[in-house]
């Protein structure tokens, strides 16, 4: 039932590890995206993928590295974490440009130690 | 780029009215949209607004003018539960799906 999934939930880790989080949504839509939320509550697009193509990429460091199988899963990759990175990641997804309206998941909060 | 600007709180009581503000400039708008984030939750998508005007959804409304690069989320008969952050976010046209986020509005209601 639920919409967009992501996993881990939560993730602590040390610093120069890699880690992955997935995300898949149930919906049907075409495009979808990450969030990073920092401690300030900032949200800050990351990535867009339309049909498993990528659309946006917001100068995100190339330590961070999304892969998209097919258009219902995006699952984001992170080298050499840095403690800088610790923050919520969210997914998210949305049917069609031009709505303002997209669906997200419950997010992954990542700490960096 | 694009800046957007709203108030960092705002306090009210149940039962009553509350507006947040966002003014934003950007390049290439498509349109603004709000989110509601609870403590700890996800945002989830309130409205949005591409042409001048006020959209009605409930006891939220959003408005646009887009003359003025302005728009504003109004809350009635708020209830406890409408205690989050909410946020504004403008759209850009040309790229798919495009959302770039103010900082927030923290609600509290207070009984």
């Amino acid at each position: 039932d639920t919409a967009v999934s992501q996993t881990p939930k939560y993730l602590v880790t040390q610093m120069g590890n890699d880690k992955s989080i997935k995300c898949e949504q149930n919906l049907g839509h075409d495009t979808m995206y990450w969030y990073k939320q920092d401690s300030k509550k900032f949200l800050k697009i990351m990535f867009s993928y339309n049909n498993k193509e990528l659309i946006i990429n917001e100068t995100v460091p190339n330590r961070f590295s999304p892969k998209s199988p097919d258009k219902a899963h995006l699952n984001l990759h992170i080298n050499s974490l840095e403690l800088g990175d610790s923050a919520v990641y969210f997914c998210a997804s949305s049917l069609e440009r031009g709505t303002g309206e997209q669906f997200f998941g419950p997010g992954t909060r990542l700490t960096v130690l | 780029g694009q800046s957007l600007e709203q108030p960092s709180e705002v306090t009210a009581v149940e039962g009553a009215i509350v507006q947040i503000n966002c003014t934003y400039q950007t390049s290439g708008f498509y349109g603004l949209s709000w989110y509601q984030q609870h403590d700890g939750g996800a945002p989830t998508f309130l409205s949005y607004n591409a042409l001048d005007g006020l959209e009605e959804t409930g006891r939220f409304s959003s408005f646009l003018s887009r003359s003025d690069s302005y728009g504003y989320l109004l809350l009635q008969e708020l209830q406890m539960k409408d205690s989050a952050s909410y946020f504004c976010a403008v759209g850009k046209g040309s790229t798919l799906g495009r959302l770039y986020f103010g900082r927030g509005t923290q609600l509290t209601v207070w009984p």
